[in-house]
């Protein structure tokens, strides 16, 4: 049971325009989110998080928007760089139920972002 | 400061061989992941240690063991791999549960 899913698997977008990557979840305890990037032949590094009780959480060109009631989150990169090439994994995770080691973060399957010249 | 690291990078085993992979963090962090990153499949956890000398099984830990006889080091262990365990690997430490994780570069084995 996939509980974070990320359905589109790839997603090209043009220099300089807006890429908006997408994530749902289906655990409704889960108030804490996260964004992370990979590059090819890295670990993945932390990008932006999101409690729930907040619905916008920006840094810098990176906008996470959160949509409680839809379950969904979504990362808006603007403008988008030939750098943000990169697979984007979204997590989540039921952090304020203290519900000890059940906190830890799910991860989705990722998108891999491509910006063209 | 190093972050999180791991040996080796690479790694070719026949199945049935046996190998140790050792993750080490600098960030005195409590809590620490072993995860496999498969194509289509994301990152899966395999296990997890919430402090020192504690372990604990996560999504997928059939056919792997580990140890965190340090603060610092965690170790992923396969006894008898298998072509099914080949997978890029990576390490990641937390300061808490579910805090952002910081990811070691990963290592990537294949079963032959």
């Amino acid at each position: 049971d996939q509980q974070v899913k990320q359905n589109s698997p790839s997603l090209s977008v043009q220099e300089g325009r807006i890429s908006i990557l997408n994530c749902d979840y289906t655990n409704s305890m889960f108030d804490y989110f996260l964004w992370y990037k990979k590059y090819p032949a890295e670990g993945p590094t932390f990008l932006i998080s999101i409690s729930s009780i907040k619905d916008k959480n920006e840094d810098g060109r990176f906008t996470v928007f959160l949509n409680k009631s839809a379950k969904h989150l979504s990362l808006h990169i603007v403008p988008s760089q030939p750098g943000d090439s990169a697979v984007y994994f979204c997590a989540a995770s039921p952090r304020s139920a203290n519900t000890g080691t059940a906190s830890k973060l799910t991860f989705g399957t990722g998108t891999r972002l491509q910006v063209t010249l | 400061n190093a972050g999180v690291t791991q040996t080796p990078k690479f790694r070719v085993l026949k199945t049935g061989q046996s190998m140790t992979l050792l993750c080490a963090q600098d960030m005195n962090h409590e809590y620490m992941y072993w995860y496999r990153q498969d194509p289509g499949m994301g990152l899966r956890l395999i296990h997890y240690s919430v402090g020192e000398g504690t372990t604990a099984k996560g999504e997928v830990p059939d056919g792997y063991n580990v140890s965190r006889l340090k603060k610092q080091n965690f170790l992923l262990g396969l006894e008898s791999a298998a072509p099914s365990q080949t997978s890029v690997y990576f390490c990641a430490s937390s300061y808490a549960i579910a805090y952002e994780q910081y990811f070691g570069p990963g290592t990537r084995l294949t079963v032959t």
